[in-house]
């Protein structure tokens, strides 16, 4: 079983509208948290981190973490062309573990 | 805005040369990270330091990979010798409290 899985879509989404990024992960542990954008080609950048259950809102970004379920999602409204990317979920234990990432596509 | 720099941002290399990489963390970040990241899949840990000591090295394929940082601050990694397996984007990243990391631009590596 992979430690943090991702769908790795890709995920279409006509501009404007909410875009849903999910996220599992297996340690019961982990503590913190991460959401991570990545341009094709480029370094991830952070976007959002969460360490307690519950909402986190920034802006056009939601994320949202359920420890009890070990799920962690990250929420884009209203979504841009420019938002289209690969999204990478990133659980710290005693390191940061990534998962594979989900493509999203925005189409105007 | 304070950035991680790395260089070189590519790097093309025979197999069987010897490559190094180059990080400058953010100013004040005690920790440093390197990264491996193979397309298709998300970063993978390869060393961490705290300061100028190594805290996690269990990724580093030590036979031929080799990282420090000296004085604690600006970090390298080389590759000694390099086999086509190792192209990848190589990414550094720092962090204040070892929670948020910062990644730097990254190193495109391939080995022919």
């Amino acid at each position: 079983q992979k430690e943090v899985e991702q769908n790795s879509g890709p995920l279409s989404v006509p501009e404007g509208a909410i875009a849903s990024l999910n996220c599992t992960y297996s340690d019961r542990g982990s503590q913190s948290f991460f959401w991570y954008r990545q341009y094709s080609g480029k370094s991830p950048e952070l976007i959002m981190f969460i360490y307690s259950n519950g909402d986190k809102e920034d802006g056009r970004f939601t994320a949202q973490l359920n420890k009890a379920s070990q799920y962690v999602s990250l929420l884009i409204r209203d979504s841009q062309p420019s938002d289209s990317a690969t999204y990478l979920c990133a659980v710290n234990t005693d390191k940061l573990i990534f998962g594979t990432g989900t493509r999203l596509q925005v189409f105007p | 805005e304070a950035e991680v720099a790395q260089s070189p941002r590519y790097k093309i290399t025979e197999k069987s040369q010897a490559v190094a990489f180059w990080c400058d963390p953010i100013s004040g970040h005690a920790t440093l990270y390197w990264y491996r990241q193979i397309l298709g899949q998300g970063p993978e840990l390869l060393v961490q330091f705290q300061d100028e000591s190594v805290v996690d090295d269990s990724q580093l394929p030590k036979d031929r990979f080799s990282a420090e940082r000296l004085k604690g601050v600006d970090s390298t990694l080389k590759i000694q010798p390099a086999e086509l397996g190792d192209s990848a984007m190589y990414l550094c990243a720092s962090s204040l409290d070892n929670y948020e990391q910062y990644f730097g631009p990254g190193t495109r590596l391939t080995v022919t």
